[in-house]
């Protein structure tokens, strides 16, 4: 089945060491996107990727950042993450502008001590 | 900017009854999508349902159905004959188009409980 994928599930880091989180599609989607998602709270969009082309939400703290190496993979490093940056991050995909509908991801949650 | 707005944090539904979770946004365009998102504990944020806004009929799927209110801006979700595997939060969303792709905004959610 085509599908999005995110790995790890669960991630723990410490307060101010880089981590790296992964989404991987199998849907050939060219649009890839970023979402934190807090307890409690509605997710919120960091950035989205067009094919290879970065867009950037402007209020995405400096501190996030993305790579997108080939159609299939896309991650997101935080370079310093603090406590405030433990969420759920969420990948979606979508193909457009055939469609507007988002496939997501199981997320990513991460913990940071 | 747009702003989607769901009033309910909680409701709670008995198997087999029907429910009606709210949802009011704010635009200003007249071509955009709407959605319905479901998002189980622990499990992976699932579409339950989409209206297209120059559609004048609401949408169905299965056992899901809107309530699409232009003017009002209003746009709530009907489920019918509940069931245990309804029990999520869930969210509703606001799409709109720019130059490189759609962009979700999404309300607070609801969280709807299923009891026996």
């Amino acid at each position: 089945d085509a599908m999005v994928i995110q790995n790890p599930r669960y991630q723990v880091t410490q307060f101010g060491k880089p981590v790296t989180l992964s989404c991987s599609q199998t849907l050939n989607h060219n649009v890839m996107y970023w979402y934190q998602q807090k307890s409690s709270q509605a997710p919120k969009l960091l950035f989205h990727y067009y094919d290879k082309d970065f867009n950037n939400e402007a209020d995405t703290p400096d501190n996030f950042q993305s790579r997108r190496p080939n159609t299939s993979f896309c991650f997101l490093d935080i370079r310093s993450p603090g406590l405030g940056d433990a969420a759920m991050y969420l990948c979606a995909t979508a193909q457009f502008p055939s469609t507007d509908t988002q496939y997501f991801g199981p997320g990513t949650r991460l913990t940071v001590l | 900017a747009q702003t989607v707005t769901q009033s309910q944090p909680e409701m709670s539904v008995q198997e087999a009854e029907t429910v009606t979770l709210s949802c009011t946004y704010d635009t200003s365009e007249s071509d955009y999508y709407l959605f319905w998102y479901k998002q189980p504990p622990s499990r992976q944020m699932i579409l339950v349902i989409r209206q297209e806004a120059y559609k004048q009929q609401n949408a169905t799927e299965n056992r899901f159905s809107v309530n699409f209110q232009k003017a009002a801006k209003s746009f709530s979700l009907k489920i019918s004959d509940s069931q245990l595997g309804d029990a999520a939060m869930y969210f509703c969303a606001y799409s709109e188009y720019t130059g490189t792709a759609s962009k979700l905004t999404f309300g607070t959610g609801t969280r709807l409980q299923v009891t026996l």
